[in-house]
């Protein structure tokens, strides 16, 4: 079974400096993996996905994520963050194609971004 | 462009009494439908999903269930409602046969007194 795991309950980071939210992951055959963005009582926004070709993908706001295969890890960096980037961070996971996209979603990191 | 829009936004209900939640998808057809549930603020757990008209899976046993009685209408519903059963509820929706990703509403707050 699929599954995927954030680590970290909380990232807290000052403002300009680098961030990374954790994420690893476990399916049976090719992950399709995703990252997600929730600000307080909203829907969830969609950042940016992996599916196959260069383990860096970049997607919104500024943010990228490095897919390593060896380590079932899809971290979410940004080189420089912003007190707007606080907010709640979801990855997911698919295993593959098929299986009607549904997605299986990790706990969620919290990132507090101080100024 | 697509849309989904969710309704109502908030509801408070006393338990026993009925739940009707619906989404709606604008600008595309055939989408896959998908109803999550977050608790607490944090993790979220699938619900229901539905690949056409008529057809529902069933995630987790539970008091909810689902109906797409349109193409791109979803309505999670409930006879009786349970303590339990507050949360925060989400409506997505993917293209069938993509690469994946599910597009969100703005979900809808359930409190259970």
């Amino acid at each position: 079974a699929q599954s995927v795991a954030q680590p970290e309950d909380q990232v807290n980071v000052a403002e300009g400096n680098p961030l990374t939210v954790k994420c690893t992951y476990s399916v049976s055959g090719n992950p399709y993996l995703f990252w997600y963005v929730q600000y307080p009582n909203r829907g969830l926004q969609f950042l940016l996905k992996y599916i196959t070709g260069d383990n860096l993908v970049k997607g919104s706001y500024g943010f990228e994520a490095e897919f390593n295969k060896s380590q079932t890890s899809f971290h979410l960096k940004k080189p420089s963050a912003l007190v707007s980037d606080s907010a709640l961070y979801f990855c997911a996971v698919r295993d593959g194609p098929g299986g009607y996209n549904k997605l299986i979603f990790g706990a969620g990191t919290r990132l507090a971004v101080h100024p | 462009s697509q849309t989904i829009h969710q309704w109502p936004a908030t509801l408070v209900q006393p338990v026993g009494s009925p739940l009707s939640l619906e989404c709606t998808v604008e600008g595309t057809s055939n989408p896959n439908l998908y109803w999550y549930r977050q608790a607490a603020g944090r993790g979220l757990q699938l619900l229901f999903y539905s690949v056409g008209i008529g057809q529902i899976s069933s995630e987790v046993p539970q008091n909810l269930s689902a109906s797409r009685p349109q193409d791109r209408q979803f309505i999670l519903s409930s006879k009786k409602l349970l303590l339990s059963d507050s949360g925060f509820y989400l409506c997505a929706w993917s293209v069938g046969s993509s690469t994946g990703e599910l597009f969100f509403g703005e979900g809808s707050r359930l409190t259970v007194l």
